[in-house]
């Protein structure tokens, strides 16, 4: 299956510490991308690959796998990361499906 | 730097076929680095990919589209197209063109996004 599964909301106190996970059988072989969303924007990359920030991207946000679920982690939560969060793979048969998505808010 | 730039018409009738096309500048379309692709969101919902193309040439369609979905590039022009075939209101959405890294699979570069509405 392509499918990729996000929680769809999740919440963190500022200056705490997220985890956003996104899971499906493709990540087994292939990483995950990850997008940041905020109102009216078009997305913008966040990590890729292992576990590589593009330039201007805060070193608070980083990323991990294991097995069948990638996660992003955002260490110190500030106000401006509150965001929809896209995950992003390849399959098997050349597909690129998105995970649902993760609504962030930052009480 | 690298910019997207989509264009085509924000009103499609019912029916009918979704033509949109994104002008690729500061960077060639040709390069075997990259593959081009399109996503869009309707109103309120999620990210659904569309479909891409790579430098060879090969093209993968979302298979719920694939009946209705070509994609195409224009090397003398240095830009791609996106055909829908048979919109309903189902295809409201923003449309984003995008680039993305061949063997990386990701997307480093996206089009602002143009809203398209399919109504009568």
């Amino acid at each position: 299956s392509s499918e990729l599964t996000q929680d769809p909301a999740v919440s963190v106190a500022l200056g705490q510490t997220v985890r956003i996970t996104c899971q499906g059988d493709s990540l087994r072989t292939y990483n995950a991308s990850w997008y940041q969303q905020k109102p009216g924007q078009a997305p913008a990359l966040v990590i890729y690959g292992k576990n590589n920030r593009p330039s201007g991207i805060p070193d608070r946000f980083s990323g991990s796998s294991s097995g069948n679920t990638a996660s992003l982690t955002i260490t110190g939560a500030q106000a401006e990361d509150e965001a929809d969060y896209y995950c992003n793979s390849r399959d098997s048969s050349g597909n690129h499906p998105f995970g649902g998505g993760t609504k962030l808010t930052v009480l | 730097q690298l910019q997207l730039q989509e264009s085509g018409p924000g009103l499609v009738k019912p029916s009918e076929t979704l033509s949109l096309t994104c002008a690729v500048s500061g960077g060639s379309i040709s390069s075997s680095t990259y593959y081009w692709g399109w996503i869009r969101q309707p109103p309120g919902k999620g990210l659904e990919w569309i479909g891409s193309i790579y430098y060879s040439g090969n093209s993968y369609y979302n298979p719920s589209l694939k009946s209705r979905v070509t994609i195409s590039v224009d090397t003398s022009k240095n830009q791609f197209s996106l055909k829908l075939n048979s919109v309903t209101a189902a295809d409201t959405a923003v449309y984003y063109c995008a680039r993305g890294l061949y063997f990386e699979w990701y997307i480093d570069y996206w089009g602002q996004g143009t809203l398209v509405t399919v109504s009568s």
